[in-house]
């Protein structure tokens, strides 16, 4: 059974890089007919999609945060990295990966079928 | 962007009680929206993907329908463990957005 598990600092300072790594286990992040995510929830609010990495390393981000972030995938490690750049307190946030189940290529039927249990970073000096 | 609206934003229900949530979208999503369901301290779950079909494992209490700028997932009998958060999300074009949320709560 696949599940992903988030890994970075907890606390960032402002102006800094924030670099969290999802690792995929049980499963290979080659796998046809996924992509993988980053989604972020600010503290008690709603969610907020970040950006879609595929296995060959096609990226899409939402524009609102595009200028400030990288994901990229390293296949060799099963793992999905996300770096978001000059971070102030309005990055503060849970941050999730999660699987994208594309269930027919090149349409939007797809979903977020599976879900990291998130990490807690907070941006302070 | 396409924005997507949730009513009510928090909802006060009876264990055995069905109800309805909407998912308004500004513009249309054609049926590519889903539903995930929250609860507090986990990562969201995938009920719904494409507007009406349930995810593997899912209880059959739970299912949703509508097309275009209108949907609703509906629980028929609410039992204990469905009181959580229900957010919807389109899949239609990116930017990917989520609703803001429903919080039901027992009454």
């Amino acid at each position: 059974q696949v599940q992903l598990q988030e890994s970075g600092p907890g606390l960032v300072k402002p102006s800094q890089t924030l670099s969290l790594t999802c690792t995929v286990a049980g499963g290979s992040i080659s796998s046809g007919g996924y992509s993988w995510s980053w989604i972020r929830q600010h503290p008690g609010k709603g969610l907020e999609w970040i950006g879609n990495i595929n296995y060959s390393g096609t990226t899409y981000y939402n524009p609102s945060l595009k200028s400030r972030v990288t994901i990229s995938v390293d296949t060799s490690k099963n793992q999905f990295s996300l770096k978001l750049s000059s971070v102030t307190a309005a990055d503060t946030a849970v941050y999730y990966c999660a699987r994208i189940l594309v269930r027919l290529l090149y349409t939007p039927d797809w979903s977020f079928d599976l879900w990291g249990r998130g990490t807690l970073v907070t941006v302070s000096s | 962007d396409i924005q997507m609206t949730q009513s009510p934003s928090s909802l006060s229900a009876f264990v055995g009680d069905r109800v309805t949530i909407t998912c308004r979208a500004s513009q249309s999503t054609s049926s590519y929206l889903n539903w995930y369901q929250q609860k507090p301290g986990q990562a969201p779950k995938l009920l719904i993907y494409g507007a009406s079909s349930l995810q593997s494992g899912v209880p059959l209490r739970f299912s949703g329908s509508g097309s275009g700028t209108e949907f609703t997932l509906t629980i028929s009998s609410l039992r204990p463990e469905d009181f959580a958060t229900y957010y919807c999300q389109q899949s239609y074009t990116m930017p990917y957005t989520f609703g803001q949320g429903t919080k039901l709560e027992i009454k």
